[in-house]
Parts: C-alpha cells; sequence; structure tokens
C-alpha cells in the first residue's frame, strides 16, 4: 500500500523559511515524478513544483528563486524547502506522485497535506 | 502560461447526469484528467488519460477530451458524489490545474 505522508508546516512570519518531508512507503521516490501542490483555505489547486526521477527540477513562477524541491534516496524523503515565505504561500501543501507521465500525467497518490501559515 | 477554465459550480439531482466542462487552448491534443475533493481532505484521481478509471472508480463516472474541452460525466448522480472537481493537464514541464468546479447534488 502506497502512502505519503507530508510533515513540516506550521505558523511562520514573512521572510521567514520553513522545509516540508513527504516520507514515502510503498514506492520509491527517486523513481518517480514526484509533485507538491498547494490549496490555499477555501481556494482551488495550484500546482508548486515537480522533481522528476532524472533529477530535472521545475517550478510554478511565483516560487521561483524561494523554494527548492529535493530528496533524499536513502530515507525515501520528498522535501520542499521554502525561504522568504509571503502571506500569499499560506495554504494546504500536498506531495503526490505522478504515475502517468509519459502518457498523460495524473496524480494517483496523495498525501494528507500539512498547512502552512504565513502571518506576523 | 497555459490555463484551464472551468464553471464555479454545478447543480444536479440525485440520480440524474452532471457534466462538468474543462476549457483550455487545444487541450484535446493534451490528455486530461479529474479530480474529486470532498471537505477537508485530499483530492483523489477519477479519472486519467481523457476517459480511463483508476481502480476502485465507479462506472458512473467518464470522461471525454476533444477540441478545447474535456468533459467530466457523473451518470446517475449520487449524494455522495457531492464535491469540488478540478481537471488538470500537462503542458511544458507544469502541471496546470482548472479553477474548479463545486457539484451540488439537490
Amino acid at each position: 500500500e502506497v502512502q505519503l505522508v507530508e510533515s513540516g508546516g506550521g505558523l511562520i512570519q514573512p521572510g521567514g523559511s520553513l522545509r516540508l518531508s513527504c516520507a514515502a512507503s510503498g514506492l520509491t521516490v527517486s523513481s518517480n515524478y514526484m509533485t507538491w501542490v498547494r490549496q490555499a483555505p477555501g481556494k482551488g489547486l495550484e500546482w508548486v513544483s515537480v522533481l522528476y526521477s532524472g533529477g530535472n527540477t521545475y517550478y510554478v513562477g511565483s516560487v521561483k528563486g524561494r523554494f527548492t524541491i529535493s530528496r533524499d534516496n536513502s530515507k525515501n524523503t520528498l522535501y520542499l524547502q521554502m525561504n522568504n515565505l509571503r502571506p500569499e504561500d499560506t495554504a494546504f501543501y500536498y506531495c503526490a506522485r505522478d504515475g502517468y507521465f509519459g502518457s498523460g500525467s495524473a496524480l494517483d497518490y496523495w498525501g494528507q497535506g500539512t498547512l502552512v501559515t504565513v502571518s506576523s | 502560461s497555459y490555463e484551464l477554465t472551468q464553471p464555479p459550480s454545478v447543480s444536479v439531482s440525485p440520480g440524474q447526469t452532471a457534466s462538468i466542462t474543462c476549457s483550455g487552448d487545444k487541450l484535446g491534443y493534451k490528455y486530461a484528467c479529474w479530480y474529486q475533493q470532498k471537505p477537508r481532505q485530499s483530492p483523489v484521481l477519477v479519472i486519467y488519460q481523457d476517459n480511463k478509471r483508476p481502480s476502485g472508480i465507479p462506472e458512473r463516472f467518464s470522461g471525454s477530451n476533444s477540441g478545447n474541452t474535456a468533459t467530466l460525466t457523473i451518470s446517475g448522480t449520487q449524494a455522495m458524489d457531492e464535491a469540488d472537481y478540478y481537471c488538470q493537464a500537462w503542458d511544458s514541464n507544469t502541471y496546470v490545474f482548472g479553477t474548479g468546479t463545486k457539484v451540488t447534488v439537490l
């Protein structure tokens, strides 16, 4: 059974930093296309970043230069380092696996999400 | 940047058919997928590659994609189908989500 468990969210002041973790079981992070998706309270889904199995990374424009996606193969864990946080980064952050990349892309496994609140 | 547009809301009576559209430039040349999200829950994939259902998704969920519009159809809608629905496509190394549609079963 595949499980993705996020952690690391919390209340942080504007300009601060947080690192989110997504611990995976039942799949190998390094062999998959892994994404972060966020959802501001009461709003829609917004893709944040992807880490391809080959190591390439991509980001939505609003977080480029501030967020970094990475993985630790030994821990089978995906990370999202978030720096210079802004109030508009307040959201639930989900990690998800793209199970169909190469033939469409679709996120078939999702974590439960972790809430990041950026406020003074 | 690529954009996907959905109607904000759709209402349907129990047992009837609900159709949710997702519009984007030449969307029919890409694959579309759909997610269901109930309050305080993570999204669930209900359709991938335009019209395929993952294991465990009821047959009443179906999809199509042509021209500039992808459509999610829920046949014989049940009360448990009341949720937010999002389309999604991949474009130039980005994952694009639609604006979301709230389906209300009256």
